[in-house]
């Protein structure tokens, strides 16, 4: 199985500032990355596909970047609503698998 | 706008089979543009998937669940279903149906989500 490695674990950023999520894979995905938000008591909610193609309505400071095995979550000036959970996922190889997440908290 | 709504039991006896099914509105489980995928949650694992199915019956199976799993669709329902047979506590879990876009034939990403339900394994 490919093992996703999110880091850090838990990020603290202030609001307005930007905060940078990382996401390793143990061996090369292409661009075949999605990128999810949990807050708590939902579920999680899609936000970008092929590593950086944002889903309809994911508001424009969300950006993602990266191929192959390293890639990157951007939220250029966190708003309240984004202090969340963030998980990434790779669909190019079965089992399709998760990272274990970056908890994006509010310093 | 599409949604899916999880239901079953909350509660399973070990060694028993956990069952789960998935209601899907506003849209159709027959379309040929999506699977339909089941996906887990604990605090331990994180989140897990399980398996998806395509309204022809085609499936994809996690392998290390592959032995325990059934993943059935009934499209005159609209819906599709989990079965995991020989459940211990490490199933007890959060667990999530969603559709799994296929893009090139491929399924890919998983969007929406359903809001998820618990389910623990206890006797």
């Amino acid at each position: 199985d490919i093992v996703m490695t999110q880091s850090p674990a838990i990020l603290s950023v202030s609001p307005g500032e930007r905060a940078t999520l990382s996401c390793r894979a143990s061996q090369s995905v292409s661009s075949n990355l999605a990128w999810y938000q949990q807050k708590p008591g939902q579920a999680p909610r899609f936000l970008i596909y092929g590593a950086s193609l944002r889903a309809t309505g994911v508001p424009g400071r969300f950006s993602g970047s990266g191929s192959g095995t390293e890639f990157t979550l951007t939220i250029s000036s966190l708003q309240s609503e984004d202090f969340a959970v963030y998980y990434c996922q790779q669909y190019k190889n079965w089992p399709q698998t998760f990272g274990q997440g970056t908890k994006l908290e509010i310093k | 706008q599409l949604q899916l709504q999880e239901s079953g039991p909350g509660l399973v006896k070990p060694s028993e089979t956990l069952s789960l099914s998935c209601t899907v509105s506003g849209g159709s489980v027959s379309s040929s543009s999506f699977y339909w995928g089941w996906i887990r949650q604990t605090p331990g694992k994180g989140l897990e998937w399980i398996g998806s199915i395509y309204y022809s019956g085609s499936t994809y199976y996690n392998p290390s669940l592959k032995s325990r799993v059934t993943i059935s669709v009934d499209t005159s329902k609209n819906q599709f279903s989990l079965k995991l047979s020989s459940v211990t506590a490490t199933d007890t879990a959060v667990y999530y149906c969603a559709r799994h876009v296929l893009l090139d034939w491929i399924p890919t990403y998983l969007d929406p989500w359903g809001q998820g339900t618990l389910v623990t394994v206890s006797s």
